[in-house]
């Protein structure tokens, strides 16, 4: 139980356009979700909250206008990369918590490659 | 604000060892802490969650322990084994933020 699908998996795209990845939770509903970002060889950095029917929470210094986040039904968040540049090259992970327990549940994550 | 540091950063063993990673946190006011398995370019599999009340958790050959007072948490693998080789994370939360993690210990079992 406690299942977070994440879409897609890989994704390269060219420099200036952007790119939609999508979380859903699959067994449970999530009024919760969050967005982490992790480089290469270092720890996962929280980005931002996403709440169902309000707006996103972001972290100190995280761009709200190049990471939108819509989180509009209680199983379906996306993050939406404008703009993406090279520098946006990261894999993003989503997570949610576990309904009923006090840990955490995490997508399969989001390898994005703008080039 | 919380910090959570593990050491060692990467670790290679003989298969049949066992072994320990370990886990400090700065802020000991956490309720829970939660290890995660990461194989490379994958995302997180919970393996142990811990609460504040409890000492240690066990799964199969996992045996996590927390220690609030000294901020410590220690994952035990026993009798490690190739397919065990991955990455590991230690999470605690901090205040409103959700899960500050470690950058984790690589772990290599050699067969």
């Amino acid at each position: 139980g406690a299942v977070v699908s994440q879409h897609p998996s890989r994704v390269i795209c060219k420099s200036g356009t952007s790119v939609k990845i999508e979380c859903r939770s699959l067994d449970f509903q999530a009024t919760t979700m969050f967005w982490y970002r992790q480089f290469p060889k270092k720890s996962l950095m929280l980005m931002a909250t996403s709440n169902e029917g309000s707006k996103a929470t972001y972290e100190q210094g995280v761009e709200k206008d190049k990471f939108l986040i819509n989180h509009a039904s209680l199983t379906l968040s996306t993050l939406t990369v404008t703009s993406a540049h090279p520098e946006d090259s990261s894999f993003y992970i989503c997570s949610a918590r576990i309904p009923g327990r006090y840990g955490y549940t995490f997508g399969s994550g989001t390898r994005l490659t703008v080039v | 604000k919380q910090e959570v540091t593990q050491i060692p950063a990467a670790l290679s063993v003989p298969e049949g060892e066992n072994l320990v990673l370990n886990c400090s946190f700065t802020d000991s006011a956490i309720y829970n802490l939660q290890w995660f398995r990461q194989d490379p370019g994958k995302g997180l599999t919970s393996l142990l969650l811990i609460q504040s009340s409890q000492r240690e958790q066990t799964s199969g050959r996992l045996n996590a322990s927390l220690d609030k007072s000294s901020g410590r948490s220690t994952l035990y693998i026993a009798a490690s084994q190739p397919g065990d080789s991955a990455t590991y994370l230690c999470a605690a939360p901090s205040g409103n933020t959700p899960l500050v993690f470690g950058k984790g210990t690589r772990l290599s079992v050699i067969a």
